[in-house]
């Protein structure tokens, strides 16, 4: 079975500055699919960035990008110019490649407080 | 609003009673999913759904639970007998199924208190 770990409960950064959310995961599987989803209070869950195992280019998306370290099963988000929007809980997420099954195990998530 | 709606957003209810939620995924979406999330911990999946046919259920789905899409649009999920370790936020999530690689689309959540 797939496991997801966020070891960071609580985070907090100041408005402009720059965070990095931490994550690992155990599988087994080969061909598989990496998340990074932001659930703002009291809204609906939305995906930040995706990263497929095979590629070893990691994913960049505006202020957001990964460190994807495929041997040592890390997935770590980096939030650049950190805005009070951000605020939020993150949850790191994995999905077992095409073929297998939909379902994405997620971690406990980080809470991440942005001030101003 | 075109995103994936649920209803009803808050469900108080005494132990022993049965409750449905309903979920309406994005219209153009054939696979639904259905996800537990208790406090202090991340969403757990139950089931999901391509068109009508449930293709996969959680052990976490015991049988005082059931979920079904009869006509392959929206979505209900029944917990009978409810306990007051079956409170917590149920999400729904949708996704065009083909070619996708797993970006959900969540709802709100409907959020289940059981006295």
């Amino acid at each position: 079975a797939q496991t997801v770990t966020q070891s960071q409960p609580e985070m907090s950064v100041q408005e402009a500055e720059t965070v990095t959310l931490s994550c690992t995961y155990d599988t087994s599987e080969s061909n598989y699919y990496l998340f990074w989803y932001k659930q703002p209070p009291s809204r609906q869950m939305i995906l930040v960035i995706r990263q497929e195992a095979y590629k070893q280019q990691n994913a960049t998306e505006n202020r957001f990008s990964v460190n994807f370290q495929k041997a040592a099963k890390s997935f770590s988000l980096k939030i650049s110019d950190s805005q009070l929007g951000d605020t939020a809980m993150y949850f790191c997420a994995f999905m077992r490649g095409q073929g297998g099954s939909e379902k994405l195990v997620f971690g406990k998530g980080t809470k991440l407080t942005v001030n101003p | 609003d075109t995103g994936v709606s649920q209803n009803p957003r808050h469900k108080i209810t005494k132990r022993g009673q049965n409750v449905t939620f309903r979920c309406d995924p994005i219209s153009e979406h054939n696979r639904l999913y259905w996800y537990r999330q208790t406090l202090g911990q991340g969403p757990e999946f139950l089931t999901y759904f391509q068109n009508e046919a449930q293709l996969e259920k959680s052990r976490l789905l015991s049988d005082r639970f059931s979920a079904e899409r009869p006509k392959g649009s929206f979505s209900t999920l029944e917990i009978q007998r409810t306990e007051q370790g079956d409170s917590a936020m149920y999400l729904c999530a949708s996704s065009p199924g083909h070619g996708n690689t797993g970006e959900l689309f969540f709802g709100e959540g409907s959020r289940l208190t059981v006295l």
